[in-house]
């Protein structure tokens, strides 16, 4: 069985400049989300998806960060206009339904790097 | 709100030897779910351990074993006769039915030496 797929792994860009990150969760699963991980920290979660359907966003910096799930399969999460406290690992992170089990399968982040 | 609180930092043990990583949460919640989760460098988290906060029995997996104090709210995470792929940072996380939401602690970075 394929884990979730991260790209891009690692991404440097300058401040004010946009980010997209992809996330393929494992086939199957309907509930996906992103976590944000500062350097040192545990994951904080910034949403959640079941099928196509943001279920939960409230931790999720609306000004600058959007994220879509079309299809409710791959999903996008975009920075616009990236700032230097941006700078962490953003996690993708799938489960079957409502992931009331507690067991996520995680993708191996992407890292960026905010100048 | 959920909290999860581990005050280790960092760890070390000899391969083969026994540790034991420490975890405190809170929850105003009856019905919760405990987890261990390992973050090898640069690899991706995978789930080590969990444990229903109903069932009295403490759960185990392989080497991997916790010490579930519901009274004291505390969590802990014994790893036996560690080896060198053990290293990794650990994450405590709690799970609560109504918030179906994972909170993840600051993480114990383990290493096993020679």
């Amino acid at each position: 069985e394929a884990g979730v797929v991260q790209s891009p792994r690692y991404k440097i860009i300058e401040k004010k400049q946009p980010v997209a990150f992809w996330c393929n969760p494992i086939s199957g699963h309907n509930t996906l989300y992103w976590y944000l991980q500062n350097l040192g920290q545990g994951p904080e979660l910034l949403i959640r998806y079941e099928n196509e359907e943001a279920v939960d966003d409230s931790q999720l910096p609306k000004d600058r960060f959007s994220a879509e799930r079309l299809k409710g399969v791959d999903s996008t999460l975009k920075i616009q206009p990236a700032e230097l406290g941006d700078s962490a690992v953003y996690l993708c992170a799938s489960s079957r339904w409502g992931g009331h089990t507690g067991e996520l399968f995680f993708g191996e982040g992407s890292r960026l790097t905010v100048l | 709100a959920q909290t999860v609180t581990q005050s280790q930092p960092e760890m070390s043990v000899q391969e083969a030897e026994t540790v034991t990583l420490s975890c405190t949460y809170d929850t105003s919640e009856s019905n919760y779910y405990l987890f261990w989760y390992k973050q090898p460098p640069s690899r991706q988290m995978i789930l080590v351990i969990r444990q229903e906060a109903y069932k009295q029995q403490n759960a185990t997996e392989n080497r991997f074993s916790v010490n579930f104090q519901k009274a004291a709210k505390s969590f802990s995470l014994k790893i036996s006769d560690s080896q060198l792929g053990d290293t990794a940072m650990y994450f405590c996380a709690s799970l609560t039915g109504t918030a179906s939401k994972l909170t993840f602690g600051t993480g114990t970075r383990l290493q096993v030496t020679l």
